[in-house]
């Protein structure tokens, strides 16, 4: 069945650039009407939606992320990715990629991945 | 921006109590509301989308309801592997974005 996993890593410095990828497998990132997204947990808080991307290359962003967000796919490698500018040590959080139909819910979510921002 | 309020924060229950989660939308976002479920170290999972339809391969104790601002969740019969945090989330603006609620946490009484 599909399965996504994140990729990327653990520790970023403070004013770099966070980067991280999701490889979707058993399933091609290219199905029709399905939207490849990024949401975001800090420890013990809430999540929160970073942005979306259809395989088209259209992308979604949260409005108070939009200037530091970058969401791009790579259908030949069925993977899509997330750079998040100029971090600070409040963009600690666990990182997800999950799938969406429309506006029916993210159905299929990635393990997640911890990224911390420390000097 | 949509914002998203739950309550309660958090509850205590018993396995077999019926327990109720209500979400709250700051306006109307017709049906598209969406439940998740996340247990600690774990990816959220989708229990319902459309605000009431049964998410594929999720047990039917777990229902929901509303429309417009006031949603609900509802399990039936609280089983020991429900305990959990729950978590709202509307998509009714998308693709300006999508919100999630604050979490409610149920937990052993």
């Amino acid at each position: 069945q599909l399965q996504l996993q994140e990729s990327g890593p653990g520790l970023v410095k403070p004013s770099e650039t966070l980067s991280l990828t999701c490889t979707v497998s058993g399933g091609s990132i290219s199905s029709s009407s399905y939207y490849w997204g990024w949401i975001r947990q800090p420890p013990g808080k809430g999540l929160e939606w970073i942005g979306s991307i259809y395989y088209s290359g259209s992308t979604y962003y949260n409005p108070s992320l939009k200037s530091r967000v970058t969401i791009s796919v790579d259908t030949s490698k069925n993977q899509f990715s997330l750079k998040l500018s100029s971090v600070t040590a409040a963009d600690t959080a666990v990182y997800y990629c999950a799938r969406h139909f429309l506006t029916e819910g993210f159905d299929i979510w990635g393990q997640g991945t911890m990224v911390t921002v420390s000097s | 921006d949509i914002q998203m309020t739950q309550s309660p924060s958090s509850v205590s229950a018993s396995v077999g109590d019926r327990v109720t989660i209500t979400c709250r939308a700051s306006q109307g976002i017709s049906s598209w509301l969406a439940w998740y479920q996340q247990k600690p170290g774990k990816a959220p999972k989708l229990l319902i989308y459309a605000a009431s339809s049964l998410q594929s391969g999720v047990p039917s104790r777990f229902s929901g309801s509303g429309s417009g601002t006031d949603f609900t969740l509802t399990i039936s019969s609280l089983q020991p592997e429900d305990f959990a945090t729950y978590y709202c989330q509307q998509a009714n603006s998308f693709p300006q974005g999508f919100t999630f609620g604050p979490g409610t946490k149920v937990d052993i009484k």
